[in-house]
């Protein structure tokens, strides 16, 4: 069973800081991997969608990896600000399942 | 932009009341989700479907049904609330390819008392 792990849970940062967010998976055969974010009380937001046969994808400031043979994902936010502040989730895609990590909750300090 | 909505943001329930919790979207997608998150548990699948009046049972089931009389609308249902279905709920939908992006809901705070 594939299983999602985003670590630290946690992570505090000053503003302008640049970071990454990790992702960890089990099974590399996947169809895709996703990154949401999430605020308090709210629904995910969807930031980034990595389908399997591509390494990478941008949007703004955010800059998503992906290597399936590590079973790894990056999450990287550039020149953090205040209103990043949120729960970061990835998610897998294989054979009709959607796989979850539990999140990394980023605080970022102005 | 894809629109997921659903019908309510808070909902308090009694134990044993019937709860129905609607989710609509709007971009023909096939496939709809349901779930539910709770602090240290993470996002649980409770049913999904692929098509309409077609469902199948997630991860954790039993105290939940689920309708999908139209391609844009799945319906929750509690037959019958109970306090540990306290949780917050989310609906999700995607296109029925491997390129399935997921879009969610804003979510249902339920509370059952």
């Amino acid at each position: 069973k594939q299983e999602v792990t985003q670590i630290p849970a946690a992570l505090s940062v000053p503003e302008g800081e640049n970071l990454v967010l990790n992702c960890s998976f089990t099974d590399s055969a996947i169809y895709n991997l996703q990154w949401f974010r999430q605020d308090p009380g709210k629904g995910l937001t969807s930031l980034l969608l990595i389908q399997s046969s591509q390494r990478e994808q941008t949007s703004g400031r955010l800059n998503a990896s992906l290597d399936k043979s590590s079973g790894r994902s990056t999450l990287y936010i550039a020149a953090s600000q205040p209103g990043d502040s949120a729960t970061y989730l990835c998610a897998i895609y294989n054979f009709n399942k959607f796989y979850f990590g539990s999140g990394t909750k980023l605080n970022v300090k102005p | 932009d894809v629109k997921v909505t659903q019908s309510s943001r808070y909902l308090v329930k009694r134990t044993g009341e019937k709860v129905f919790l609607e989710c609509v979207q709007d971009m023909d997608h096939e496939n709809m989700f349901w779930y539910r998150q709770d602090p240290g548990l993470g996002l649980r699948l409770i049913y999904f479907s692929y098509d309409v009046k077609m469902k199948e049972k997630g991860d954790i089931p039993e105290g939940y049904s689920v309708s999908r009389e139209k391609k844009e609308r799945f319906s929750l249902i509690l037959e019958s609330a109970s306090t540990n279905q306290t949780s917050m709920y989310l609906c999700a939908s995607g296109r029925g390819t491997n390129y399935n992006e997921q879009f969610f809901g804003p979510g249902t705070r339920l509370t059952v008392l």
